[in-house]
């Protein structure tokens, strides 16, 4: 079946811009996460649903970034007022359930802030 | 705060050859995860590993869990080309914190 999927797969955008990243996970996983990954390093968690609500957003860097998932399925990750450190992969994984399931990562999005 | 700490982050050696990754962690936690990253890909799930003493194995890598001594090993047996990439572990704590604490990676070069 079809595994977790992102788009779009690179954003180039300039400083102080609006940007919309895309996730859609497996069909069938409740859960959902945002993951962070800068060059040389390990994923950094930013936010998790189960279903529609966002069960720990204790990630999330600051107010400028917000995620929503309106219908328990795709998720948009939103940040405002970009900043060059924003510049990252943004991963999304999903899984059948919290706790203990086997989470599955889709391609990432490379976020460029110039 | 958790923390999970993998040693060593830079690995080159020879096919043909054994070695072992590891993994600390700072806080009680009896799930442990391990991936495989590939240059410029996402990341593909190795092992799930979900009590303490648990061990699974799947081709050349062997991973197992010691939750009292917050440890979990990752051990390559003649080691192979194809291997080579960067390995993560991570670490959930649950009871409401389910998203995953991911170590530094091991970047691992695999010499013909």
């Amino acid at each position: 079946g079809a595994g977790v999927s992102q788009t779009p797969s690179n954003k180039v955008t300039e400083k102080g811009k609006y940007v919309e990243l895309r996730c859609d996970p497996i069909s069938g996983h409740t859960a959902l996460y945002w993951y962070r990954q800068s060059l040389g390093q390990g994923p950094e968690f930013l936010i998790y649903f189960q279903g529609t609500g966002a069960a720990d957003d204790s990630g999330l860097p600051n107010d400028r970034f917000f995620a929503v998932r309106p219908e328990g399925s795709v998720s948009t990750l939103k940040i405002q007022r970009t900043e060059r450190g924003d510049s990252a992969v943004y991963l999304c994984a999903s899984s059948l359930g919290r706790g203990g399931y086997e989470q599955f990562f889709g391609p990432g999005t490379r976020l460029t802030v110039l | 705060e958790l923390k999970v700490e993998q040693n060593p982050l830079f690995l080159s050696m020879q096919e043909g050859k054994n070695y072992t990754i590891y993994c600390n962690y700072s806080t009680t936690s009896d799930r442990l995860y391990w991936y495989r990253q590939d240059p410029g890909k996402s990341l593909e799930s190795l092992f799930v590993l979900l009590s303490n003493g648990a061990v699974k194995q799947e081709g050349r890598l062997m991973a197992s869990l010691d939750t009292k001594a917050r440890l979990s090993t990752l051990h390559i047996t003649a080691a192979v080309h194809d291997l080579s990439a960067t390995y993560f572990c991570a670490v959930d704590i649950g009871g409401g914190a389910d998203g995953l604490t991911f170590g530094k990676g091991t970047h691992l070069i695999i010499q013909p």
